[in-house]
């Protein structure tokens, strides 16, 4: 198994340009989301999904959009990036009867 | 807001010594865990206890639970160098398809 796999590892975005993040899981987990840590600030939770076709809010939504058409990927998206989102996002997964998480490696994001 | 809050945010010892971080949190869990980040890399589990135990144990590493202070401490025992990582505490809620929620972590730092 490839565990969870994020794309591209690192991304340099001008303010104003959309692009999305990748992730993809091959563990048929039903649980995915998505984290961006800051330093000094842990992670903050963006979105999560507890199925294909279920979405839901975490802490931090603003400018970020998801979708979950199928179990494996779990797509971010930036619709028009601003200095702010400059950080390094995480996707995670966890399966339905597990309680531990699952992380992919990161993609480092800076937005000029 | 963020659910846990570890303290302290920074620890230095020797090698050998032993290293306790401590976690609070707000809200009523199911279970409370803890997770290693390596500089640059993404975050690994490391125990979980759950929230009708007090006390467990994996190796080198003893988390404790008060659910009463909604609070919790890992010990890691007999440190060495490749300790040195970031901590963090995550608490899963007893809401069906809530996300972990993490703190902000500690950085532990260990010197040989």
């Amino acid at each position: 198994n490839a565990g969870v796999t994020q794309t591209p590892k690192f991304q340099v975005l001008k303010t104003g340009q959309s692009m999305t993040l990748q992730c993809a899981q091959d563990m048929n987990h039903e649980y995915m989301s998505w984290y961006r840590q800051d330093p000094g600030m842990g992670l903050r939770l963006i979105h999560y999904s507890v199925g294909a076709g279920i979405t839901d809010q975490g802490e931090v939504p603003n400018g970020y959009n998801v979708s979950r058409s199928t179990t494996e990927d779990f797509p971010l998206r930036l619709l028009s990036a601003a200095p702010s989102q400059t950080s390094v996002y995480f996707c995670a997964s966890r399966g339905w009867t597990e309680e531990t998480q699952y992380f992919g490696p990161g993609t480092r994001l800076l937005v000029l | 807001s963020q659910q846990g809050e570890e303290d302290p945010q920074a620890l230095s010892i020797q090698e050998g010594e032993n290293a306790t971080m401590n976690c609070s949190y707000k809200t009523s869990i199911n279970n409370l865990q803890w997770y290693r980040q390596n500089s640059g890399r993404g975050l690994v589990h490391l125990i979980l206890i759950r929230s009708n135990e007090r006390e467990k144990h994996s190796g080198r590493l003893r988390v404790t639970l008060d659910t009463s202070k909604k609070s919790s401490s890992l010990l890691i025992t007999a440190s060495r160098a490749a300790d040195t990582a970031s901590y963090f505490c995550a608490t899963d809620g007893t809401q069906a398809g809530t996300a972990l929620i993490f703190g902000k972590g500690t950085t532990l730092s260990v010197s040989s």
